[in-house]
């Protein structure tokens, strides 16, 4: 039973660019949480959503960044025109269902890397 | 807002030392979570604590919620090199994304 897979682990973009993260989440697990994580600041919540729908997304930056879960394929986390301080890594999370005391199955991130 | 405040935010002991980590919260916690993530991984649950005053162990780690529900700690005892990493402790609170503090890394050198 495969756990959550993210894709790729490391990517290098140079300013401008965009970036494409992808995560699979469990099998059987239809929701998905994006975090970012930056050194010394801990993980810092980005979206929630489920299957082709965005519950909250309280922790995006309004511009540049986006989410989408479709029925089938994975969460895609997208960010455009990438800028230096996109630089972090990007972790994604899956559960089965939400809310209090579920756990959550973390993937072994997205290192991003902006020049 | 929740604040989630750990301390220390570094420790470097020798292996075979007993530690302890705080968290504490601004507010009241829904349910606590401890998890540990090792260098370029994710985040492992550890373990969910929810009623104020309760104590769990995990092997050498022993976990104890206060009983006003607004601080933890997590007690190591002897450690060991595997126990190297970033120590994180969470807020799941119903419908909404767990909240985490900034955690403490922890180093034991053998």
């Amino acid at each position: 039973n495969a756990g959550v897979m993210q894709n790729p682990r490391h990517l290098v973009r140079r300013r401008g660019q965009e970036a494409r993260l992808r995560c699979s989440p469990m099998k059987g697990h239809s929701h998905v949480y994006w975090y970012r994580q930056l050194p010394e600041e801990g993980l810092k919540f980005m979206v929630y959503l489920q299957k082709e729908n965005i519950i909250d997304e309280s922790g995006m930056p309004k511009e540049r960044f986006s989410a989408e879960f479709p029925k089938e394929g994975p969460s895609i986390l997208r960010i455009q025109q990438v800028v230096r301080g996109d630089s972090a890594a990007y972790f994604c999370a899956s559960s089965p269902a939400p809310g209090a005391g579920e756990k959550l199955f973390f993937g072994s991130g997205t290192q991003l890397s902006v020049l | 807002t929740q604040l989630l405040e750990q301390s220390p935010q570094f420790l470097s002991i020798q292996e075979g030392e007993n530690l302890t980590v705080y968290c504490n919260s601004s507010s009241v916690f829904s349910s606590l979570q401890w998890y540990r993530q090792e260098p370029g991984e994710g985040p492992v649950l550890l373990v969910t604590v929810v009623t104020g005053g309760e104590v769990k162990k995990l092997k050498r780690l022993t976990f104890q919620f206060g009983d006003a529900r607004k601080d933890s700690s997590l007690h190591i005892t002897a450690a060991q090199p595997g126990d190297t990493g970033l120590y994180l402790c969470a807020d799941d609170q119903a419908g909404t994304a767990l909240i985490f503090g900034k955690g403490t890394t922890l180093s034991v050198s053998s």
